[in-house]
């Protein structure tokens, strides 16, 4: 079953822009972590917020998690053309082994 | 620097053949996972293993099967490939979780892009 939801699907925006992409979810989690994936290629982790953390930065990237509505949100500051990739959030909801639920992803194009 | 690889970046296989798809990873984790990636319904987890000789089902387990004889290797096999398994499989791995979960990222491999005709 699909934990993630994510939006926009696609976004496109000009280079030094700030491209936000959120996520829903629907069962408690531990944690929640963001992956990017190059065309064509694996994913590449990128941000891990526990279930008792509210934000989160790591470099350009600002992560933001409400338990509350059960909802995250990634914003990537300054973009850049390398950062046209696509963007996945992946659940560890209790009671389910640990396993990771991913979204259907965010496609974002950062136009030079 | 970490590494998960795999045997295969594109494959192409005929309607009931047997395929092998194989997986390494060299950090000493306990936890790996094959997943398959298709446009629109994102990564599926297909199966995961939390120890050698053990296998637990994913999500969309039918018409695959696994094997993990040794800890740095997890092989994927489609016993009968049909054409409604062509798709992106990915492979990734894991340490376990401070509570001895799987809560730690993953970190995956290329993936192998399937084709079966």
């Amino acid at each position: 079953s699909q934990q993630g939801e994510e939006d926009p699907q696609a976004l496109s925006i000009q280079e030094g822009e700030n491209a936000t992409m959120n996520c829903s979810y629907k069962t408690s989690i531990n944690n929640l972590q963001w992956y990017r994936q190059n065309s064509g290629r694996g994913l590449v982790h990128l941000i891990l917020i526990r279930s008792n953390e509210r934000e989160k930065h790591s470099g350009r990237l600002r992560v933001t998690l409400d338990t509350s509505k059960k909802s995250s949100s990634l914003l990537i500051t300054a973009s850049r053309a390398a950062d046209t990739a696509s963007y996945f959030c992946a659940t560890v909801p209790y009671n389910q082994g640990g396993k990771l639920i991913f979204g259907q992803g965010t496609e974002l194009s950062v136009k030079p | 620097d970490v590494k998960v690889t795999q045997s295969s970046r594109y494959l192409v296989k005929r309607t009931g053949e047997k395929v092998f798809l194989e997986c390494v990873q060299d950090m000493d984790h306990e936890n790996m996972f094959w997943y398959r990636q298709d446009p629109g319904l994102g990564l599926r987890l297909i199966y995961f293993s939390y120890d050698v000789k053990m296998k637990e089902k994913g999500d969309i387990p039918e018409g695959y099967s696994v094997s993990r004889e040794k800890k740095e290797r997890f092989s994927l096999i489609l016993e009968s490939a049909s054409t409604n398994q062509t798709s992106m499989y990915l492979c990734a791995s894991t340490a376990p979780g401070l509570a001895g979960g799987l809560s730690y990222e993953q970190y995956f491999g290329p993936g192998t892009r399937l084709t079966v005709t």
